[in-house]
């Protein structure tokens, strides 16, 4: 079954405290981004990748880091927590544009993080 | 900047209606437009993508359109049933590989 799977799915972490959200993607797919729910906000992109090794900024990339080592995968690293990064964390992925007709999003079920 | 607007934020109707939900975004130089579902506390659902050289799509009950000269696109739900109660977000996607979302707009059909 083609998807997206992020984990964990649920987090309460401490202001400070590294930590790292996983996505995967069975797709082949080079493009995967992520985005951060707000109510109110809607989604705003963090950081996307065009392919291995290639990344680049969002809208909101501070705070945040990614790395694409494999074409799967595409973790999202904070390295010092703070309370206003509390919010809904989804992976995507997709084929870049220009490539195929039907190239649309597939995301992950949602990391839902708080911290403290 | 672009931006991506949807109006309303919240509709409430009787099950049965024919319903339009909006999407309006300030730069016409996209590259596909992508209607999603998000259930309460849950991921977002495609529900259907329109490329830019497109004008609508059709799935079941539901028909997207698009109008880039004017910057907009409508999503048509034909007959609502209480299950179609959910937030609706559409999501622009540019040439340079960003997408930019509406806030989304909350639907609530009533049995």
């Amino acid at each position: 079954e083609a998807q997206v799977t992020q984990n964990p799915r649920y987090l309460i972490t401490v202001t400070g405290k590294k930590l790292t959200v996983t996505c995967s993607q069975n797709m082949n797919h080079e493009y995967m981004s992520w985005y951060r729910q707000d109510p109110g906000l809607g989604l705003r992109q963090i950081y996307y990748s065009m392919n291995v090794e290639v990344t680049d900024k969002g809208d909101v990339p501070e705070g945040y880091k990614v790395s694409r080592k494999e074409k799967r995968n595409f973790p999202l690293i904070l390295e010092s927590p703070s309370p206003n990064q509390t919010s809904l964390y989804f992976c995507a992925s997709s084929l870049p544009s220009g490539r195929g007709t039907y190239n649309e999003q597939f995301f992950g079920p949602g990391t839902r993080l708080t911290v403290l | 900047k672009q931006e991506v607007t949807q109006i309303p934020a919240a509709l409430s109707v009787p099950e049965g209606e024919n319903l339009v939900l909006n999407c309006s975004f300030t730069d016409s130089a996209i590259y596909n437009l992508q209607w999603f579902r998000q259930d309460p506390g849950k991921g977002l659902t495609s529900l259907l993508l329109i490329q830019s050289s497109q004008r609508e799509q059709t799935s079941g009950r539901l028909n997207a359109s698009l109008d880039k000269s004017s910057g907009r696109s409508t999503l048509y739900i034909a007959a609502s049933q209480p299950g179609d109660s959910a937030t609706y977000l559409c999501a622009v996607r540019y040439n340079f590989n960003k997408f930019y979302f509406g806030s989304g707009t909350k639907l609530n059909v009533k049995p």
